[in-house]
């Protein structure tokens, strides 16, 4: 099994160009979210999803949009990327309904906006 | 609402030495409890999970934790450091199905040889 694989891992964009972000896992997982983390702030829950056809919001989803029309992928879009976007960015996934079960995490997206 | 403390942004230890790293929880009903491992340029895994059994769990490479209810902890340990052990170490607390996992700032920790 792959398990969760993001793409690309890294990525340089300028003020303003929109990307997206792209996310898929092999398990079978309903749960997915979007993280990211900077230095000294841990990470931040951007958006998630507990199957197709649902998203919500997490901790600081602004300037980010999500859709999720499959299982196994969970796009991350930037609409019009701003330097404060500049960060490291996972995505998750994970059984729903048994919050026992512990998140699976991709490698990790790389991104700098100049 | 359910979060998380880690206690000590950066903790360094000697080779050989205990690792001790702190994380106190808030949550209004009993927690999962998990403590994850982020390796340089890589993504998180787990180490380790508490889910209402055992209070001392027992994770990979050779870490503990021990659930305090009394003291809203759950801190990690191993008695005999490595370099490997140098890593990002999160902590992170789930109440139901229904929330998503909350996250730690997390515990940079160096191993000096």
């Amino acid at each position: 099994n792959a398990g969760v694989t993001q793409t690309p891992k890294f990525q340089v964009l300028k003020t303003g160009q929109s990307m997206t972000l792209q996310c898929a896992q092999d398990m079978n997982h309903e749960y997915m979210s979007w993280y990211r983390q900077d230095p000294g702030m841990g990470l931040r829950l951007i958006h998630y999803s507990v199957g197709a056809g649902i998203t919500d919001q997490g901790e600081v989803p602004n300037g980010y949009n999500v859709s999720r029309s499959t299982t196994e992928d969970f796009p991350l879009r930037l609409l019009s990327a701003a330097p404060s976007q500049t960060s490291v960015y996972f995505c998750a996934s994970s059984y729903y309904r048994d919050a026992r079960q512990p998140q699976h995490f991709g490698d990790g997206t790389r991104l700098s906006i100049l | 609402a359910q979060s998380v403390t880690q206690l000590g942004s950066h903790v360094s230890v000697s080779e050989g030495a205990l690792v001790l790293l702190r994380c106190n929880y808030s949550s209004s009903v009993p927690p999962y409890l998990f403590w994850y491992v982020q390796y340089p340029n890589q993504g998180l895994q787990l180490l380790l999970k508490y889910t209402s059994a055992a209070t001392l769990v027992k994770g990979i490479n050779g870490f503990e934790a021990e659930f305090k209810k009394s003291e809203t902890s759950f801190h990690l340990t191993k008695p005999s450091a490595h370099m490997r052990d140098a890593a990002e170490y999160f902590c992170a607390v789930s109440d139901s199905g229904n929330t998503p996992l909350v996250f730690g700032k997390g515990t940079r920790l160096s191993v000096i040889a």
